[in-house]
C-alpha cells in the first residue's frame, strides 16, 4: 500500500522538550517537505529536500531542524527555540524536486500540543 | 514574485446545487495549478491538476477546474454538491523557477454543503 506515513497522529509536548515527527514514505520520491498549517494561514513551508543527504530552509524553519539520511525518511524536531510550535505539521513528497508538472502526496498530518 | 489568492474564507452551497471555490494567481511565465481538499484532521488529497492544454481540467470526485489566463484564475467546480464535499480546500500554484521549494498555497476556503 504505497503512501506517507506520519507518526504520531497527536503529540503532546511539555515546555522545553523537543520533539521528533516522523515522516516514512514509499513512493520512491527525491523531493519531501514539511508544512505547517494554522488556522486561517493556509501551510507553510518549513523544511524541504530535493534529494537524500540535502535539505533546505523554508519560509518559517527557525525553531526546526530535519534530517534525509534515507531516501524514504525526513523526520522533523520541534525544538524548544520553537516559540509557538501548537499547529498541525504535514509531511509531503513528490515525484522530482524540479519536475513542475508533478503534484505533491501528503501524509496523514501530525497535531502537536503544548502543554 | 508568485503567490494565490482564494477570496472566500468560507463558502455554503445547498446540496444538489452547483459549487464553485474561487482561485486567483500571480505568477510569471507559464502556471501550474493544482486543487487539493482536507477533511478534518486529515492530510491533503489531491484533486486536479492544470499544466497545459484545455482550460476545463476534470478531477477525482466529480470535480472539474478552469483556467482563465485573461483572468489569472482557476476557479474549481462540481455541477451539483454532495454533503460529503464540505471540506477545506487549497489552491496551489507552481511557479517557472526550478527547485523544490516553487509550491505555493492559498490559505484555503471551507466549503459547507447544506442538506
Amino acid at each position: 500500500d504505497g503512501g506517507i506515513t506520519q507518526s504520531p497522529k497527536y503529540l503532546f509536548r511539555k515546555e522545553g522538550q523537543n520533539v521528533t515527527l516522523s515522516c516514512e514514505q514509499n513512493l520512491n520520491h527525491d523531493a519531501m517537505y514539511w508544512y505547517r498549517q494554522d488556522p486561517g494561514q493556509g501551510l507553510r513551508l518549513i523544511y524541504y529536500s530535493q534529494i537524500v543527504n540535502d535539505f533546505q530552509k523554508g519560509d518559517i524553519a527557525e525553531g526546526y531542524s530535519v534530517s534525509r539520511e534515507k531516501k524514504e525518511s525526513f523526520p522533523l524536531t520541534v525544538t524548544s527555540a520553537q516559540k509557538n510550535p501548537t499547529a498541525f505539521y504535514l509531511c509531503a513528497s513528490s515525484r522530482t524536486a524540479g519536475q513542475k508538472n508533478t503534484e505533491a502526496f501528503f501524509g496523514q498530518g501530525t497535531r502537536l500540543t503544548v502543554v | 514574485a508568485q503567490s494565490v489568492a482564494q477570496p472566500e474564507d468560507q463558502v455554503n452551497v445547498a446540496e444538489g446545487n452547483p459549487l464553485t471555490v474561487k482561485c486567483t494567481y500571480s505568477v510569471s511565465g507559464n502556471p501550474y495549478l493544482f486543487w487539493y481538499v482536507q477533511y478534518p484532521n486529515r492530510g491533503l488529497q489531491f484533486l486536479l491538476k492544470y499544466i497545459t492544454g484545455d482550460n476545463l481540467v476534470k478531477g477525482s470526485y466529480g470535480f472539474e477546474a478552469e483556467f482563465n489566463k485573461s483572468q489569472t484564475s482557476f476557479h474549481l467546480k462540481k455541477p451539483s454538491a454532495l454533503v460529503s464535499d464540505s471540506a477545506l480546500y487549497f489552491c496551489a500554484v507552481r511557479g517557472p523557477q526550478t527547485g523544490a521549494n516553487n509550491l505555493f498555497f492559498g490559505t484555503g476556503t471551507r466549503l459547507t454543503v447544506i442538506p
